[in-house]
């Protein structure tokens, strides 16, 4: 059965504090694995997919990178606005079009 | 403008009432999604469909239907809601090919008493 999960929970840094998000995942032949931003109240914001590990993506203070079971979004001197939470998404060959998120992390930025 | 319009955005009804979420997307979008969102569960796919008349059961179908009768429209129906369908619910598009890239509505706030 396809999972993902994404650690921590929450996290508080404090400007210009770098840091990581995990997304861990278990899928039957990757297809591709998705982040996500959510801004309180509106729906998911697509960022970046990646498909094979080794993959690197980059958008302003974000980079996504990939292995053969877990993604990290890397946020590098996050400012108050980076401040969302952020989902991951796998879609494995196996289950066709289905996909599955994690719970997502919380991510506050303080000034 | 692009955008997935879902309505009503909150709802308050009662159990066994029929209920309808609309969902309609201007982007010519072959791929449509409905999820539902708990604390802590994150959110989980309910029933996709990849074009008109094709629809597939997600992870969460269960006291749930769907119909896809036109590209742009995919309703989403809950015949006898039950409280355990209190939910935030997100309706979501994207091209065939690029189900990557989901656009999202902007939410559904349904209460179940």
């Amino acid at each position: 059965e396809d999972q993902v999960t994404q650690s921590p929970e929450a996290l508080r840094l404090q400007e210009g504090e770098s840091s990581s998000l995990n997304c861990s995942y278990t899928v039957s032949g990757l297809r591709g694995l998705f982040w996500y931003r959510q801004d309180p109240g509106k729906g998911p914001e697509f960022l970046f997919t990646l498909y094979s590990a080794g993959e690197e993506k980059e958008k302003e203070r974000l980079k996504a990178t990939l292995t053969k079971k877990e993604s990290f979004l890397h946020i590098t001197a996050p400012k108050p606005e980076d401040s969302a939470t952020y989902l991951c998404a796998v879609q494995g060959y196996s289950s066709a079009s289905k996909i599955i998120f994690g719970s997502g992390t919380r991510l506050s930025i303080r000034p | 403008e692009a955008q997935v319009t879902q309505n009503p955005r909150y709802l308050i009804t009662v159990t066994g009432k029929k209920l309808t979420v609309t969902c309609s997307q201007n982007m010519n979008h072959e791929y449509m999604s409905w999820y539902r969102q708990d604390p802590g569960l994150g959110l989980r796919q309910i029933y996709y469909s990849m074009n008109v008349e094709v629809t597939d059961k997600g992870d969460v179908p269960e006291g749930y239907k769907v119909s896809r009768k036109e590209k742009r429209n995919f309703p989403l129906i809950l015949e006898s809601p039950s409280p355990n369908q209190t939910s935030l619910y997100f309706c979501a598009s994207s091209l065939a090919k690029r189900q990557d890239t989901q656009y999202f509505g902007p939410g559904t706030r349904l209460t179940v008493l």
